[in-house]
């Protein structure tokens, strides 16, 4: 079958260093998103990764262990704007469609 | 370019009723998909239309309909609406291809309440 794991809320404080762990079970691979979505907006594309290893993008970078079906997203320098839901889709191979987590609601602290 | 754009950003419908939303998706893009969003729930898939065909379907009810027109432009209909059907629709567009790296770009969505 097809599942997303991902924590339900994480909270974090303002400067610090948090990472989302997003676990994974397709039936064919084919690529794996993270989205951020603020509250009442619609989601906005983070990353894409495909191959093993990091991805990184200033304060953001994303991680990817195809072999464990893992990937997390971790953010640097938090800062109160981060405040979001943060979404992980999978790609599935048979079909092109995307396979998405129930998100992440990060609550950053001062 | 210009992104994905939804209409009507508001909506409010009355039991029974029928509803029509619109999805202009970013230019050059094939690829059309709808979700549903209620309140602290993730993203539901309803369905996707590459080149005007049905490509994939989530698991909602018949009463959600859709469709994609020549210019990639796409329409979802839900008929007989019920309370349960209030939510933030969203219409995200990739493409121009099928390619796995392409990206799902989300327009703004039409928050739909229903009375």
């Amino acid at each position: 079958g097809q599942n997303i794991d991902q924590p339900t809320e994480m909270t974090a404080t303002e400067g610090a260093i948090v990472q989302i762990n997003c676990t994974y079970q397709t039936s064919g691979f084919n690529g794996l998103f993270w989205y951020q979505q603020h509250a009442g907006e619609a989601p906005t594309f983070l990353s894409y990764n495909v191959l093993d290893g990091l991805e990184e993008k200033g304060r953001f970078s994303s991680f990817l262990s195809r072999s464990k079906g893992y990937s997390y997203l971790l953010l640097k320098e938090l800062q109160m704007k981060d405040s979001a839901s943060y979404l992980c889709a999978v790609r599935d191979r048979s079909n092109y469609q995307l396979i998405w987590g129930a998100g992440t609601k990060l609550i950053i602290k001062p | 370019k210009a992104g994905v754009t939804q209409t009507p950003r508001y909506l409010i419908k009355t039991r029974g009723q029928q509803v029509t939303l619109s999805c202009s998706p970013i230019s050059g893009h094939r690829s059309v998909s709808w979700y549903q969003q209620t309140p602290g729930q993730g993203l539901q898939f309803l369905f996707e239309y590459f080149s005007e065909t049905q490509r994939n379907k989530g698991n909602f009810p018949g009463r959600f309909s859709g469709r994609q027109f020549s210019n990639s432009r796409s329409e979802m209909n839900v008929s007989t609406l019920e309370l349960g059907d209030s939510a933030l629709y969203l219409c995200a567009s990739s493409g121009p291809g099928q390619q796995t790296t392409d990206t799902q770009y989300f327009g703004p969505g039409t928050r739909l309440t229903v009375l």
